[in-house]
Parts: structure tokens; sequence; C-alpha cells
């Protein structure tokens, strides 16, 4: 079935560059997500980048999308102690109702 | 502006005790789902509904059943409570099901003892 893969754990200084990554298997994705969690909360949509683009910019935030690899990453720039949060990435495809969710990664910004 | 909201945001269950987590949305949207969120594995969806009247299996809806009461709500029932559903749950809802924000509840943290 479809898979969606990131990694754990992110550990960052106030000010650095965050990268999070993450894979995926549905060579029919059409929209690829990120969403944010912040502790105690809901998910809240960061942004999203449709399959047939390859980056997206809004603020501080820099999506990269490279299809043929199946691999997508969340730039922040300048990240700040309030960017600390659970960071998931998610796909959707016209023939599955629902979003497929990856692992989340954890981002600890250290001040 | 409410968006979704669920209730309890916390229970604590015995073993084989029943209940029903409540989802309602006032957002219009037609999709609505439950998802549950365990450390390490993401969320996996249990049940959802495309529509109003309609309910469709997610990936892990086992010990889990849904009712669509109407366009704005949509359940989530425990029969028999075990352990292994001891998890943060969490409701959504979009336009439609695909190429659309899904937005989040607050979620309900369950604890089966």
């Amino acid at each position: 079935g479809e898979d969606v893969e990131q990694s754990l754990f992110l550990s960052v200084r106030e000010g650095d560059s965050s990268v999070i990554n993450c894979t995926y298997t549905d060579s029919s994705s059409t929209y690829l997500y990120w969403y944010k969690q912040e502790p105690g909360a809901g998910l809240q949509l960061l942004t999203y980048i449709f399959s047939n683009m390859d980056m997206k910019q809004d603020q501080r935030l820099t999506v990269l999308l490279n299809k043929k690899d199946k691999h997508l990453s969340l730039r922040i720039a300048d990240t700040q102690t309030g960017d600390s949060a659970i960071y998931f990435c998610a796909e959707s495809s016209a023939g599955r109702r629902a979003l497929t969710f990856g692992s989340g990664t954890r981002l600890q910004v250290q001040p | 502006n409410a968006g979704v909201t669920q209730t309890p945001k916390f229970q604590v269950l015995k073993t084989g005790q029943s209940m029903t987590l409540q989802c309602a949305q006032d957002m219009n949207h037609n999709s609505m789902y439950w998802y549950r969120q365990d450390p390490g594995m993401g969320l996996r969806l249990i049940y959802y509904s495309a529509s109003e009247g309609t309910t469709d299996k997610g990936e892990v809806p086992n010990g889990y059943n849904v009712s669509r009461l109407n366009k704005r709500e949509f359940s989530l029932r425990l029969e028999s409570a075990a352990p292994s559903q001891t998890s943060v749950y969490f409701c959504a809802s979009s336009e439609t099901g695909t190429g659309w924000e899904a937005f989040f509840g607050q979620g309900t943290r369950l604890t089966v003892v």
C-alpha cells in the first residue's frame, strides 16, 4: 500500500535553517502537504504543493518536490523557538478518499 | 469560529467499557474523518465519511464503529475498549476527500486500563 516516511527527530539552533525530509511511494500522488502539530493540539496545514510543481515558497517556508525520486522537503529559514513542533508530511491521490500521513518529525529548536 | 470540535478532551476507560467520541464541524464540509495517533506511527485512518449518509473503513477499523449523524456530526464508538485502543484520536473534516485542506480537532486522549 501507500507509504510515507520521515525521520523522527531534528535539532537545530535558533536562526539556522531547518530541512525536514519525506519520501513517499505512491507515484499517483496529486497533492503533498506539510502539517504542523504543536504540543497538545491538532494538526494545522502549513503548506502544500501540487505534484506538477517543483518548488513552492511561502515566506520562511520552501517546499521542494523531486517527483522522480518521490522526495519532498520542507525548509524553514531563520528557525525560531516557536517553530518547535512535530511536522507531518502527507499525500493524497485521486483514487483515495483521505490523506496518508508520515510518522512525523519532531523539530527541536535550541536557543 | 469553532472549526472542528471534539469531546471529550480526555478519557480513562476500563477494559470492556464502551464510549462514544463526538465530533462536530461548522464549516459545511462534506467529508469527515477519524484518525488515531500513536507514537512513531503518525496518523492512521480509522473511518471516514465522504458525504452525509456514507461511511467507509480506513486502515485500522477493527474495534470501532462510526455514525455520520448529519452533515455536521461524525461520532466514533468503542463498543468494548481494549488497552490497544489507548491513543490520541483526531477528528478532521474537509470540503471533499482530496486536494482540499483538512481541518483537525484538538484531539481526545484516551487511556484504556
